[in-house]
Formats: C-alpha cells, structure tokens, sequence
C-alpha cells in the first residue's frame, strides 16, 4: 500500500517561497502522475498542478507563474516551489497520487499546514 | 476552468436514510467525475471515480452515476462514519473540485 507524507515549514514570510516535499513509500513513483492539491481552512479544495515520473508537469493556470513541481525519482520524492507567497496562500497542503493525467486522487498524503505570516 | 457546483450546501439525515447529492459541471466532462468523502482533519479519500466506479475497499453503500454535466453520489442506509463533507472532482481538464457537501446528522 503506497503512502505518502508531506514534509516542509509549516511557517513561511510574505513574499518569500513556499518550499514542500512529498515521500513514496510502498510503491513505486514511476508510471503514475504526482500532484499537489491545497485547501486554505474551512475552504474548498484546489489543484495546483502534477509532475509524470519522466519530469513533465501541467500546473493550475491561476498560480502557473509562480509554481514549479520537480520530482527526484532516486530518492522516490516530489516537491513543490510557491513563489510570492501572501496570506492566500495559507493551507493544508496536500500531495496525492493520480494513475493517469486525467485520473483520480486514489492515495493521498496526510497534508502539511502551511501559514504565510511575518 | 471547468466549474464544478455542487447541490445542496449542507445536508441532514438520519442513520439508516438514504441521501443523494448532486454535482453539475459547466461544461460536458463525459465520465471524468470523481467523488471524495473529507472527514475533519484528514485528507480526502476517493469513493468514486469515473462516474459510477467504485474504489476498491469502499462500501457498496455508495453509488455515483451520470454523464455529460451532471452527475449523483448516493449514499443507502447511512452508517454513523458517513457524516462528512463529500467533494466532486472533474478531471476531463485541469482537475477542479465542487465547493463540497456536508453531510450532518439530523
């Protein structure tokens, strides 16, 4: 059974870069697609975009300019870049695990709470 | 961006009831809906995926239908565990989410 943890500050300045990283374990991070998916408290859930094991991404295009998603196959981890952070941008942050592009979330981790504050 | 709306907001029923909520899509998604169960403080799990699919290890309880724009999540003979808030998920396009249901008891 895969699973997934999320890893990263939970605190992170105005302005500055949100850096999170996400942990296989149990299986394989090869063949399948990694997001990162975030819900700010008491809010909706939102995609912010995958990375496929061969290193292509797609990104939700409402923060495509300030996110990059990388992924280190030998260490069987993904992570996530959020440029420009504010206040909006506080959330549990989520990674989760899609079969295909255009498939489900079928394994997810148990989320990271991120607050952006001075 | 494909919008999800979900319907009703909020839900109240009894153990045992049988409950259906709805998901419509602002443009055709074909089969590509998603349903997830959130329960407070834990992440989403997935019950049902490409419409009508169920995941493995869930309950038969649950059963999703429909195509096109507009979809159903059904619940039979709710169980005290199925209190949650339940979210749609369209992956034909960037994946976007419905704003959710919670479901609470009457």
């Amino acid at each position: 059974q895969v699973q997934l943890q999320e890893s990263g500050p939970g605190l992170v300045k105005p302005s500055e870069t949100l850096s999170l990283t996400c942990t296989v374990s149990g299986g394989s991070i090869s063949t399948y697609y990694w997001s990162w998916i975030r819900q700010p408290p008491g809010k909706g859930v939102e995609w912010i975009g995958y990375i496929y094991y061969n290193g292509s991404t797609n990104y939700n295009p409402s923060l495509e300019s300030r996110v990059t998603i990388s992924i280190d196959t030998s260490k069987k981890q993904f992570s996530l870049r959020l440029s420009s952070v504010t206040a909006a941008d506080t959330a549990m942050y989520y990674c989760a695990r899609g079969y295909n592009w255009n498939a489900a979330f079928d394994s997810w981790g148990q989320g990271t709470l991120v607050t952006v504050s001075s | 961006d494909i919008q999800m709306t979900q319907s009703p907001s909020s839900l109240s029923a009894s153990v045992g009831d049988r409950v259906t909520m709805t998901c419509r899509a602002s443009q055709t998604i074909s089969s590509y809906l998603n349903w997830y169960q959130q329960k407070p403080g834990k992440a989403p799990k997935l019950l049902i995926f490409d419409a009508s699919s169920l995941q493995r290890g869930v309950p038969p309880r649950f059963s999703g239908s429909g195509s096109g724009t507009d979809f159903t999540l059904t619940i039979s003979n709710l169980q005290p565990e199925d209190f949650a808030t339940y979210y749609c998920q369209q992956s034909y396009r960037s994946p976007t989410f419905g704003q959710g249901t919670k479901l609470e008891i009457k």
